[in-house]
């Protein structure tokens, strides 16, 4: 069992290019989301997902697309790079209803943009 | 002020110490009290989970949550050293991850 798949683990960017984090579950968890984890500040929200077909964005969605085409995936995208978005980001799912329970979480995208 | 603040450590125990970690948080709405752990270079696991005021206990690990407060805590018995990670608090007013605000993380360090 796979869990929260993260792909690639590291990348280094250029400001001003683009790139797609992917993202992949096999829990058929209905709720994903993407965070971003910067020294000091906690795991910020960046988008989320209650179902293929539903995003909505969270805290600091600037600078970032998602698109939830299937309940398997849930890829970020970087439009335009910039340096700010330099950070750790994580993608996370969780089941919906029923009892409250754990996200669970990917390894992890360690991002740094030059 | 930030809505949940945990002060950075690192904090630095011997092994069998028992530790004390504490998070503030400043909205009185503030229902449902997690605590995530998380290792270096790995993403955060559930560690506990509580409703509302009272303490949980789950082996060597015991949330307690004071409101009136507004005072989270997590105490480690016994603590080891595979015990040494960062310790997320995570409230929330309903039960639903778009609305769990994460603390910045304490980082903890067992020492043999």
């Amino acid at each position: 069992n796979a869990g929260v798949t993260q792909t690639p683990k590291f990348q280094v960017l250029k400001t001003g290019q683009s790139m797609t984090l992917q993202c992949a579950q096999d829990m058929n968890h209905e709720y994903m989301s993407w965070y971003r984890q910067d020294p000091g500040m906690g795991l910020r929200l960046i988008h989320y997902s209650v179902g293929a077909g539903i995003t909505d964005q969270g805290e600091v969605p600037n600078g970032y697309n998602v698109s939830r085409s299937t309940t398997e995936d849930f890829p970020l995208r970087l439009l335009s790079a910039a340096p700010s978005q330099t950070s750790v980001y994580f993608c996370a799912s969780s089941s919906i209803g029923g009892t409250f329970g754990e996200a669970f979480f990917g390894q992890g995208t360690r991002l740094t943009v030059v | 002020q930030k809505e949940v603040e945990q002060d950075p450590g690192p904090l630095s125990v011997p092994e069998g110490a028992i530790v004390s970690l504490n998070c503030t948080y400043s909205n009185s709405a503030f229902q449902y009290f997690m605590w995530y752990r998380q290792y270096s270079r790995k993403g955060p696991e559930l560690l506990m989970y509580t409703y509302s005021s009272g303490n949980k206990e789950d082996g060597r690990f015991t949330a307690q949550v004071d409101k009136s407060s507004k005072y989270i805590s997590l105490f480690i018995r016994d603590s080891q050293p595979s015990d040494s990670a960062t310790y997320l608090c995570a409230p929330t007013v309903r039960p639903s991850y778009d609305k769990v605000i994460f603390g910045p993380g304490t980082s903890l360090s067992v020492i043999p």
